[in-house]
């Protein structure tokens, strides 16, 4: 059975770091690409970053470029997302989500149960 | 960026009815490269549809997508209480950056 677990959120003041985590079992991690999503409180989803099987491909939306990191430890069978300089708009519950493709940029076939972030000093 | 327009926001049909929901893309979306997901309250995303019409795995055949091009709609054949929930539309044929419609609420009338 695939599982995705994320840890690392929390309340965090404006202009702070925050980094997420996501564990994954149940599939050979390392063959496929990974991504993060967000859902502010009420709101609709956004696709945040990417990055394929081997870091060779790697996305970031707009809203979040030059300020998130996202990577990955195949030997760890876990995902990251490194958050700097937060905002109070980057306030969401993040998933964690499964690429159908090791390349990436395919649709996404499982979803980890989120972990919140809420930025506010 | 394509932009998708979900419609209605929200739908208000009852058990056993049939359900139409659409996804209008601001360009044409490659290779009907068209998702949709079903999120229940406190759940996360579901995958229901993958290619603008394929199931995915354990998804009940009441459930089908049709579209190509610039419009797609996903259609619930017969209602049954648990679906009831908000369903997104996801492009990914011209990825990076993956776009969402913005939902549409299926609701018990």
């Amino acid at each position: 059975e695939v599982q995705l677990v994320e840890s690392g959120g929390g309340l965090v003041q404006p202009g702070r770091s925050l980094r997420l985590s996501c564990a994954a079992s149940g599939f050979s991690f390392d063959d496929y690409a990974m991504h993060w999503v967000r859902q502010a409180p009420g709101k609709g989803l956004e696709w945040v970053s990417g990055i394929s099987w081997n870091r060779g491909s790697i996305g970031y939306a707009d809203s979040v470029k030059g300020r998130f990191t996202i990577s990955r430890d195949n030997a760890k069978n876990s995902l990251y997302l490194q958050m700097n300089s937060l905002r109070p708009e980057d306030t969401a519950l993040y998933y964690c989500a499964k690429d159908s493709d090791p390349h990436g940029w395919y649709f996404f076939d499982f979803w980890g149960q989120g972990t919140l972030v809420t930025v506010s000093s | 960026e394509i932009v998708l327009t979900q419609s209605p926001g929200t739908l208000s049909l009852s058990p056993g009815e049939r359900a139409t929901l659409s996804c209008r893309a601001s360009q044409s979306v490659t290779r009907s490269y068209l998702a949709w997901y079903q999120q229940k309250p406190g759940q996360a995303p579901r995958l229901l549809i993958y290619g603008a019409s394929s199931r995915a795995t354990d998804i009940p055949d009441r459930f089908s997508g049709s579209g190509s091009g610039t419009d797609f709609t996903l259609t619930i054949s017969r209602l049954e209480p648990e679906d009831f929930a908000v369903y997104y539309c996801q492009q990914y044929g011209s990825s990076p950056p993956y776009t969402f419609g913005q939902g549409t609420k299926l609701e018990i009338k």
